[in-house]
């Protein structure tokens, strides 16, 4: 099992361009969440879906959008990226029973 | 709303000697669950220990223990016998256990303590 992975590992944006960040899992898990993690700020919730079909806001869902077509898939997408979205982002999943799963994370440099 | 503080931002510890992190914790609900992460420098975040609401007994797993106080809402994360491996970030998170609906069902952090072990 690869668990919970992300790709890319780092990426270079200009202010303005769009991008995708992937998240993908293999443990079948109906619960997976999109957070950024920022010096001093810890991790703060992005967006979350408890399935297929189902997302919902975090604490700082401006400037991302989510969409869960597969329990497989979860994606990230910054329309219009700012520098203020310079930051690592970490994707993750849940059992039934509340244990975490995080994905490496992806380092994200708005210029 | 459920929050949770960190006040510590780091801590410094010899090696081998017990250290405590504290977390404390705020929410309406009577059902959560609380956990402790580690984030080493590489980056990726680690499970550590978990603790319910409910559960009579602080949790142990190995060289960590929660100090869990329910009336004073706080989950403290002590370390015996520390290492030079503990130097990383330390992370207190909190989650309803029985939610509402689902958009109250959300794993919260804290701000994070960084521990730095010395020889």
């Amino acid at each position: 099992n690869a668990g919970v992975t992300q790709t890319p590992k780092f990426q270079v944006l200009k202010t303005g361009q769009s991008m995708t960040l992937q998240c993908a899992q293999d443990m079948n898990h109906e619960y997976m969440s999109w957070y950024r993690q920022d010096p001093g700020m810890g991790l703060r919730l992005i967006h979350y879906s408890v399935g297929a079909g189902i997302t919902d806001q975090g604490e700082v869902p401006n400037g991302y959008n989510v969409s869960r077509s597969t329990t497989e898939d979860f994606p990230l997408r910054l329309l219009s990226a700012a520098p203020s979205q310079t930051s690592v982002y970490f994707c993750a999943t849940r059992t039934g029973a509340g244990e975490q799963y995080f994905g490496p994370g992806t380092r994200l440099t708005v210029t | 709303a459920q929050k949770i503080t960190q006040t510590q931002p780091g801590m410094f510890v010899q090696e081998k000697e017990a250290v405590t992190l504290d977390c404390t914790y705020d929410t309406s609900d009577p059902s959560y669950g609380l956990f402790w992460y580690k984030q080493p420098s590489s980056g990726e975040m680690i499970f550590l220990i978990y603790q319910g609401s409910y559960d009579q007994q602080n949790a142990t797993e190995g060289r960590y223990s929660l100090n869990f106080q329910k009336a004073r809402k706080s989950a403290n994360l002590v370390i015996s016998a520390s290492q030079l491996g503990d130097s990383a970030m330390y992370f207190c998170a909190m989650r309803e256990l029985a939610p509402k609906s689902y958009n109250t069902d959300k794993l919260i952090f804290g701000t994070g303590t960084r521990l730095q072990v010395f020889p």
